[in-house]
Formats: structure tokens, sequence, C-alpha cells
């Protein structure tokens, strides 16, 4: 029972293509994130999203876009892909305040734009 | 700003104690996390402390000074299992978690 899953783990693509990672919880938490960690391993937030807010890091560049079917899922969608973009993007849910909102992360999405 | 300072690499032996530092300033505090994450896989969750003081978990403590901005994770009798980075990440007033490159852990037997 694996309770944040994303797909795929690799994903290998030319520049300026179009590409969609895709993040699924089954905690039944509110808010789910989405993060990058670069080769310097420094995790740097995306985006976070329940149903009622949508925070965007505002460093983040327009060609990435959150889309959420339902509170379960969280997908990233990414046009025009660049060199820069290769990186692991996590996904991680949670649930309340405190200690409740531990975050639990995904296994990661390893993105290579050649 | 808001800024993490964790030591980036320390290196200790397999059965003794290891204490790893976290120095931070937020916006705003909403406790403090500590996660593991080992080479190439997602971080998982070890600690959070929102008061001053130490919580223990088995091997693993984490101590919390608010005043100071202050944290460290204690590890006890270390295995080599536990080679992996220690990332300290404070919850600001926004509850957006503020993370640090962490601290790389090799354990030597």
């Amino acid at each position: 029972d694996t309770a944040v899953s994303q797909t795929p783990k690799y994903l290998v693509t030319q520049m300026g293509n179009d590409k969609s990672i895709k993040c699924e919880q089954n905690l039944g938490h509110d808010t789910m994130y989405w993060y990058k960690q670069d080769s310097k391993k420094f995790l740097k937030i995306m985006f976070s999203y329940n149903n009622k807010e949508l925070i965007i890091n505002e460093t983040v560049p327009n060609r990435f876009s959150p889309k959420s079917p339902d509170k379960a899922h969280l997908n990233l969608h990414i046009n025009s892909l660049e060199l820069g973009d290769s990186a692991v993007y996590f996904c991680a849910s949670s649930q309340g305040s405190g200690e409740t909102d531990t975050q639990y992360f995904g296994p990661g999405t390893r993105l290579t734009v050649l | 700003g808001q800024n993490i300072d964790q030591p980036t690499e320390m290196t200790a032996t397999e059965g003794a104690i290891v204490q790893i530092n976290c120095t931070y300033q937020t916006s705003g505090f909403n406790g403090l996390f500590w996660y593991q994450q080992h080479a190439g896989e997602a971080p998982t969750f070890l600690s959070y402390n929102v008061l001053d003081g130490l919580e223990e978990k088995g091997r693993f403590s984490s101590f919390l000074s608010r005043s100071k901005g202050y944290s460290y994770l204690l590890l006890k009798e270390l295995q080599m299992k536990d080679s992996a980075s220690y990332l300290c990440a404070p919850m600001d007033s926004n509850y957006q978690l503020i993370w640090g490159a962490g601290t790389k852990l090799i354990i030597k037997p």
C-alpha cells in the first residue's frame, strides 16, 4: 500500500517537449505539494495545493502548472522543457496543522532533459 | 530572509553517537521537522518539535531552542544504515517548510 506514488520514476526527454508527472496519495490528505530537488540537493517548494487554495512559489516559471482532477491527485505539467529543468521532482502530501502537517513524500521522478 | 544552516557533511563510527546541528531564521515559526533521505530515495519523517526541549524516539532524539533558533538531531548507537542525508526544516508562519541542503552523514565501520 503505497501512501504517495508518482509516475514515471524516470523520464528522459528532449528540450522543447511537453511532459507530465502524475502523483496520487491514498492517505486522505487535503494538501499536496510539488518539490524540485536539484543537483545540490536543495528541496525547493514549487506548489502547494488543497481544495481551497493554490500557492505558487513565485520563482517557478509559468511553464510549470499543477493540475488536480481530485483531492487525491496532483499532476505536474511542464511545457517547453529546458536543460535546467533536469532534477528530481518529489510529490508530497499532508493533513492538518502542527505535527499532523508532516509531509509524506513520493519516491520521486528523475527528469533528464537532453 | 529565511535561512537554514547545517554542516554539509559529517563522519562518525558505527556504534557511536553523533549530533547534527541546525540553526534557522524564518518568518514566524510553527515547529521544526527533521527528515532522513537516503541517496536516490524520498525524504522520510523523523521528528517534529514545536516546544523547547528534547524529544526522544528510540535511537533518535531532537532538541529545539526557539529563542536561539537552534535545533539538533542526536543519533545514538549508529548503524551503517544511518548513512544518509538529514534535513532540518522549520515551518514558517504560512505553514511552509523551509528546507536546507541537509547534512550528509557517513558512517564508517
